[in-house]
């Protein structure tokens, strides 16, 4: 059974600091993986994507993303946080339907 | 083009009604996912349906919950005789087309904020 692991919980950051949000999965094949922002009583927005190719990916608002497929990992990162990235980020992995990790709240303190 | 919809945005039923949420997927979509999002935790996949069919329903709830996608109209999700524990946020999603690919993306609504009381 395909699997997400977003290990931390909650995530604090300086503005200006960079930031990594790591993602472990379990999958039979070569998984699709996704990373997804939420913010507060909103839906979720695609961050980037991965399907095979190149293993660092680049996303919208300046994220990028990893892949390892030696590791299981797919971590999110930016190089420098600004305050309107404070949210909810999901990892996910799936052809069609998606399992999701439990998220990352991210906090950017000034 | 208006992204996908999904109404409303925030319900409110009694232990024992039924809840009923739409979802109408962006212009274009023919496939519609379901899921659940409990306190605290990612989403749950629930079904997956193409127009007038229901494609994955594993994640659904075997009593009380079901969904359709008739070939006019919205998706609706149907909670039946609603209890506590069915208080979540629901969303939906679209896609072109049933498998990822390169070019394709499910896109979200805002989701279906559920309670219970």
């Amino acid at each position: 059974a395909q699997s997400v692991t977003q290990p931390d919980i909650h995530i604090t950051v300086s503005e200006g600091a960079s930031l990594e949000l790591r993602c472990n999965y379990s999958y039979g094949a070569t998984p699709y993986l996704f990373w997804y922002v939420q913010s507060p009583g909103q839906g979720l927005q695609l961050l980037l994507k991965y399907f095979s190719g190149d293993t660092l990916v680049q996303g919208i608002k300046g994220f990028e993303a990893e892949f390892k497929r030696s590791q299981s990992s797919f971590n999110l990162r930016k190089p420098s946080v600004h305050w309107s990235d404070a949210a909810e980020y999901f990892c996910a992995v799936g052809y069609s339907t998606l399992t999701f990790g439990k998220g990352t709240m991210l906090l950017v303190s000034p | 083009n208006a992204g996908v919809m999904q109404n409303p945005r925030h319900l409110v039923r009694r232990r024992g009604q039924e809840a009923r949420l739409r979802c109408s997927p962006m212009k274009g979509h023919s496939h519609v996912y379901w899921y659940r999002q409990l306190p605290e935790e990612g989403l749950k996949f629930m079904v997956y349906l193409q127009k007038e069919n229901i494609i994955d329903e594993s994640g659904m709830p075997k009593e009380r919950f079901s969904a359709e996608f008739p070939k006019e109209g919205p998706s609706i999700l149907r909670i039946q005789q609603v209890v506590r524990g069915d208080s979540a946020a629901y969303f939906c999603a679209s896609s072109s087309e049933g498998d990822r690919t390169e070019n394709t993306e499910a896109f979200f609504g805002q989701g279906t904020r559920l309670t219970v009381v």
